[in-house]
């Protein structure tokens, strides 16, 4: 089965500074990977995606993920933190067989501070 | 392009009683999928439709559960003699029949059950 670890619900960053969120999958079989932001109330809105192409994928509101097979990583970067990217975030996994089913990991809340 | 609704936005019902939700998906978009988020935790996968044929359901979709897509548009979930642990976000999302497709959610439906 497939599955996805973020670690450190809440994370904090400064307006201005490096957004770091981590993901690590563990798939039996190639995987598609996505990551999502979710606004209080609202739906989830995709960010970006990897579906077997390029390696490092670049999504709205300028962030930007890398897929490494090796380490089984899709971690999350924006190079300068906006306050409008205070939100959750989660990152999912499927199977690239056929499998629909998206298998999310618990989120990362995003605090920026002024 | 009217994205993914879910109707009603929020529910607030008592123990016992029983409570649909509807989702109306794109409306070009074959796949139709239900995920329900309970607090601090990421989406977590129901049922999944092609057309009206429902394909697969997880085994959190106990009997008092069931969802159906009548005509391969939109979609209901019903869920019978609600109880309290049934509280949660339920979210709707739909796709493209296609080998790398992104699932659209909805907006989702709040559901309190006292």
């Amino acid at each position: 089965a497939q599955s996805v670890t973020q670690l450190g619900s809440h994370v904090s960053v400064s307006e201005g500074a490096l957004v770091l969120l981590r993901c690590n999958y563990s798939s039996s079989v190639p995987p598609y990977l996505f990551w999502y932001v979710q606004y209080p109330n609202q739906g989830l809105q995709l960010l970006l995606k990897y579906t077997s192409a390029a390696t490092l994928v670049k999504g709205i509101n300028g962030f930007e993920a890398e897929f490494k097979k090796s380490e089984t990583s899709f971690h999350l970067t924006k190079p300068s933190a906006h306050m409008s990217d205070a939100a959750e975030y989660f990152c999912a996994v499927r199977r690239a067989d056929g499998n629909n089913r998206l298998a999310f990991g618990k989120g990362n809340q995003v605090v920026v501070i002024p | 392009d009217t994205g993914v609704s879910q109707d009603p936005r929020h529910k607030i019902t008592k123990r016992g009683q029983n409570v649909t939700f509807r989702c109306d998906p794109i409306s070009e978009h074959n796949r139709l999928y239900w995920y329900r988020q309970t607090l601090g935790q990421g989406p977590e996968f129901l049922t999944y439709f092609q057309n009206e044929a429902q394909l697969e359901k997880s085994r959190l979709l106990s009997d008092r559960f069931s969802a159906e897509r009548p005509k391969g548009s939109f979609s209901t979930l019903e869920i019978q003699r609600t109880e309290q642990g049934d509280s949660a976000m339920y979210l709707c999302a739909s796709g493209p029949l296609a080998a790398q497709e992104t699932q659209y959610f909805g907006p989702g439906t709040r559901l309190l059950v006292l």
